[in-house]
């Protein structure tokens, strides 16, 4: 099993230029999710998918949408990008949001790099 | 507001020197307490999930445990592979939402 797969490693873009952050999971996972991790602001949810069909925003979703393309897939789109942005974007999954006795592990992916200038 | 504090922010060891780190919550309700652990340009890798105070985990080196108000990372006789940042995360909100707290890095010197 590969895990979290996310695609593309690193990119560079210029203020305004948009483009989608892939994610994939072969963990047969039903929820995923999309953080930013900032130096000194840890890791913050941007959207999750509870399950295919569904998404909703997190803590910081302004800038940012999504679309869970099948129970596989999820992936981030910045439509517009500002230097704001400028961040490391990671994805995870975990086998549903919430069991009963607590919230599921989240497995994170290895991150994209992404710079707007 | 669901908070998570980690300390110390940056702790400095000697190969064998044994030390805990500190990850205090605020929470309504805990339904669950994560430590990754995450090296330089990597994703975090997940290392334990405590559901109830008392609760202990353990993993080679490695020992969580929980109370009402914190959990602590034991680490023993450390190596400097266990060099890295650890983070402790809680769910928050409607439980979809894990807050994470800041890291501690740890770096063991050989």
């Amino acid at each position: 099993n590969a895990g979290v797969t996310q695609t593309p490693k690193f990119q560079v873009l210029k203020t305004g230029q948009s483009m989608t952050l892939q994610c994939a999971q072969d963990m047969n996972h039903n929820s995923m999710y999309w953080y930013r991790q900032d130096p000194g602001m840890g890791l913050r949810l941007i959207y999750y998918s509870a399950s295919e069909g569904t998404t909703d925003k997190g803590e910081v979703p302004n800038g940012y949408n999504v679309s869970r393309l099948n129970k596989r897939e999820f992936s981030l789109r910045l439509e517009s990008a500002a230097p704001s942005q400028t961040s490391v974007y990671f994805c995870a999954s975990s086998e549903r949001v919430y069991r009963g006795r607590g919230t599921d592990t989240q497995y994170f992916g290895p991150g994209t790099r992404l710079t707007v200038l | 507001e669901d908070q998570v504090t980690q300390s110390p922010e940056a702790l400095r060891l000697q190969e064998g020197e044994s030390s805990s780190l500190n990850c205090s919550y605020t929470v309504s309700g805990l339904r669950g307490l994560f430590w990754y652990r995450q090296d330089p340009g990597k994703g975090p890798e997940f290392l334990f999930t405590l559901y109830s105070a008392g609760e202990e985990k353990e993993k080679e080196r490695l020992k969580a445990t929980l109370t009402k108000k914190e959990s602590f990372l034991h680490i023993t006789a450390p190596k400097p592979e266990d060099s890295a940042t650890y983070l402790c995360a809680v769910p928050s909100g409607s439980a979809r939402q894990l807050t994470f707290g800041s890291g501690t890095q740890l770096t063991v010197l050989p």
